[in-house]
């Protein structure tokens, strides 16, 4: 959904490269996701951030970090790319405290470590 | 470790059949049980969710049938058709201040005109 947007959405590096994928939000919510998405997997997710200040690491973060520089706006870093990094990355959004609340998902970034 | 296990991996029907998709999950702590639609190309949207106070929901064609005891849910869409094929991820969460889900492996459907 435009809602929630991802930059770049598509990206071929070489293992030991640093790159950042970028999202963006435009629904106001506090709230931000980071999931790396593999076959036979599902959804992962690698980081999440509550507030500007509140960042936490998910299920899976090694190889990860991330950014939030405001409510709008949340980056995932690979600091030195490797092969088995490559996936389909989403962002996501929700509000509300309940943990039960509805997220807002981006259009993803395929990601390809050669 | 998957607390959330999803079957089938892919899944074929014809149009107009009924499409069931399974999840078992393992902690009893969680409370809220959505279940996510992804088309190719885009990112997953929320198609339907339950708690555990009631048996089942429906929206549409979409139900979802929960049963706490042996700690299972499932997915049935009725009259299924061509644009139903995508693909499908339960997931679990727990209450509170937390917002985090638990994802399936997630079910490939393609429904045959």
């Amino acid at each position: 959904d435009a809602d929630v947007t991802q930059t770049p959405r598509n990206r071929i590096t070489k293992t030991g490269k640093r790159i950042m994928l970028e999202c963006s939000q435009t629904k106001g919510h506090d709230r931000m996701y980071w999931y790396r998405q593999d076959p036979g997997l599902g959804l992962r997710l690698i980081y999440y951030s509550f507030d500007v200040k509140d960042i936490n690491k998910g299920e899976i973060s090694d190889g990860y970090s991330v950014s939030r520089q405001a409510q709008a706006k949340f980056s995932l870093s690979l600091e030195s790319a490797i092969p088995n990094q490559t996936a389909l990355y989403f962002c996501a959004t929700s509000d509300g405290t309940s943990g039960q609340e509805t997220q807002y998902f981006g259009p993803g970034t395929r990601l390809l470590v050669l | 470790q998957q607390q959330v296990k999803q079957s089938p991996q892919s899944l074929i029907v014809q149009k107009g059949g009924i499409s069931i998709i399974n999840c078992a999950y393992e902690n009893t702590a969680f409370d809220y049980f959505p279940w996510y639609q992804q088309f190719p190309g885009k990112g997953p949207a929320l198609l339907i969710a339950i708690r555990p106070d009631v048996s089942e929901k429906k929206e549409g064609r979409f139900t979802i049938s929960f049963n706490k005891s042996a700690k299972q849910f499932s997915l049935h869409i009725m009259d299924s058709q061509p644009g139903d094929s995508a693909t499908y991820f339960c997931a679990a969460s727990f209450s509170g201040n937390t917002g985090k889900l638990i994802f399936g492996q997630g079910t490939t459907l393609q429904v045959k005109p």
